[in-house]
């Protein structure tokens, strides 16, 4: 079955405490992405990667990074959480195109105290 | 800026009765659109997507949208609601200046409440 999966799908942790949230796709895709949903703000981007080690920030990329080190994975990594790093947490991937729609993970929800 | 509106926080219908959610959008070019959907506790699936060509658009489930150029819109519609239809509902158009090319920006979402 084609998917993309997230894990974890919920975390509560500590400010501070350094975190990765994997995402992992089986269709071959080359496009990554990863966005944070919140109230009212629908859904912005925070990384992107275009291919292999082609990585790129995207709309709210303060306090992440990512790789790309295989096609398939893309994580997310919070070095130093932060309270307002709560959220609700999407990683995609879809071909290579502006027609292509993007395949979503069913989301990690991080709660950062 | 591109940018993506969702004038309504939420809409309720009847089930059985014909169903709008609103998009409006506001792009540089020729706008890419898309239509998803979240129930609770998953990610957001496609439903529809509008390139190019007619401008009434047919998707997944019984969804339908239709783009006007001249109004900026598009709106989704389903001709008769069914309760599992209640989800959070996204407009979304593909940002051609950043993110890849790839890149969506999404509006703020829709719920959608269908009433038995």
């Amino acid at each position: 079955e084609a998917q993309v999966t997230q894990n974890p799908r919920y975390l509560i942790t500590v400010t501070g405490k350094k975190l990765t949230v994997t995402c992992s796709q089986n269709m071959n895709h080359e496009y990554m992405s990863w966005y944070r949903q919140d109230p009212g703000l629908g859904l912005r981007q925070i990384y992107y990667s275009m291919n292999v080690e082609v990585t790129d920030k995207g709309d709210v990329p303060e306090g992440y990074k990512v790789s790309r080190k295989e096609k398939r994975n893309f994580p997310l990594i919070l070095e130093s959480p932060s309270p307002n790093q709560t959220s609700l947490y999407f990683c995609a991937s879809s071909l290579q195109g502006g027609n292509q729609p993007q395949h979503f993970g069913d989301g990690t929800r991080l709660s950062i105290l | 800026a591109q940018s993506v509106a969702q004038p309504e926080d939420q809409v309720n219908v009847a089930e059985g009765n014909p169903l709008t959610v609103k998009c409006t959008y506001s792009v540089s070019g020729n706008p890419y659109l898309f239509w998803y959907v979240q129930y609770p506790n998953r990610g957001l699936q496609f439903l529809l997507k509008y390139i190019t060509g007619d401008n009434l658009v047919k998707g997944s489930y019984g969804f339908e949208a239709e783009f006007n150029k001249s109004q900026t819109s598009f709106h989704l519609k389903k001709p008769s609601a069914l309760v599992s239809d209640s989800a959070l509902y996204f407009c979304a158009v593909r940002d051609f200046s950043s993110g890849g090319y790839n890149k969506l920006i999404f509006g703020a979402g829709t719920r959608l409440a269908v009433h038995p």
